[in-house]
């Protein structure tokens, strides 16, 4: 069984664009997030979220936004795509690292990899 | 200033060479440091969580150690499969609120047969 998955994997869109990814966990995690890969390969948190409180990354522009129906999923929601979307997307879920448990690995999902034309 | 450093970019080893990826730090009150691989296409494979400084962990040929600057992760007689982008990341203690991880860039390992 997959622990965190994502569609789609591959995502190919034309500029102004509004898309969603998906993303869902079966870890019974009680925190998700989502991170951008860019083309050097470096990984940036954008979001973190628990069913009380969503923390953004300052350098996220508002034309994304998390949107999370239930706690096992965490959709990414972007508006009036841009050419510099164009990346990979990773969401991950965890323990509530606020707890006190050891145990606030993070698992990633497989990516979606966004193409703005 | 990057709060996570890791050397050097990229290393070829050959099978069987040990050898040592390194990863510096800075950050106020340290809550974990992770290690991660991650194989081209695919997304970061949990490693190793260290929490204090003189903590070691060991998983197959791998050995992760912390000090309070600086992880090490040990690769011991490796293998070709060994070979992948290995990424460090830390979690700072904050006010509050559920806190992604800091990465850093990574190291492309590439192990010849």
């Amino acid at each position: 069984d997959t622990a965190v998955s994502q569609t789609p994997k591959y995502l190919v869109t034309q500029m102004g664009n509004d898309k969603s990814i998906k993303c869902e966990q079966n870890l019974g995690h009680d925190t998700m997030y989502w991170y951008k890969q860019d083309s050097k390969k470096f990984l940036k948190i954008m979001f973190s979220y628990n069913n009380k409180e969503l923390i953004i990354n300052e350098t996220v522009p508002n034309r994304f936004s998390p949107k999370s129906p239930d706690k096992a999923h965490l959709n990414l929601h972007i508006n009036s795509l841009e050419l510099g979307d164009s990346a990979v997307y990773f969401c991950a879920s965890s323990q509530d690292p606020r707890v006190g448990s050891r145990l606030n690995e993070q698992f990633f999902g497989p990516g979606t990899r966004l193409t703005v034309l | 200033e990057d709060q996570v450093t890791q050397s050097p970019e990229a290393l070829r080893l050959q099978e069987g060479e040990s050898s040592s990826l390194n990863c510096s730090y800075t950050v106020s009150g340290l809550r974990g440091l992770f290690w991660y691989r991650q194989d081209p296409g695919k997304g970061p494979e949990f490693l190793f969580t260290l929490y204090s400084a003189g903590e070691e962990k060991e998983k197959e040929r791998l050995k992760a150690t912390l000090t309070k600057k600086e992880s090490f992760l040990h690769i011991t007689a490796p293998k070709p499969e060994d070979s992948a982008t290995y990424l460090c990341a830390v979690q700072e203690y904050r006010g509050g609120g559920a806190d992604g991880l800091t990465f850093g860039k990574g190291t492309h390992l590439i192990i010849q047969p």
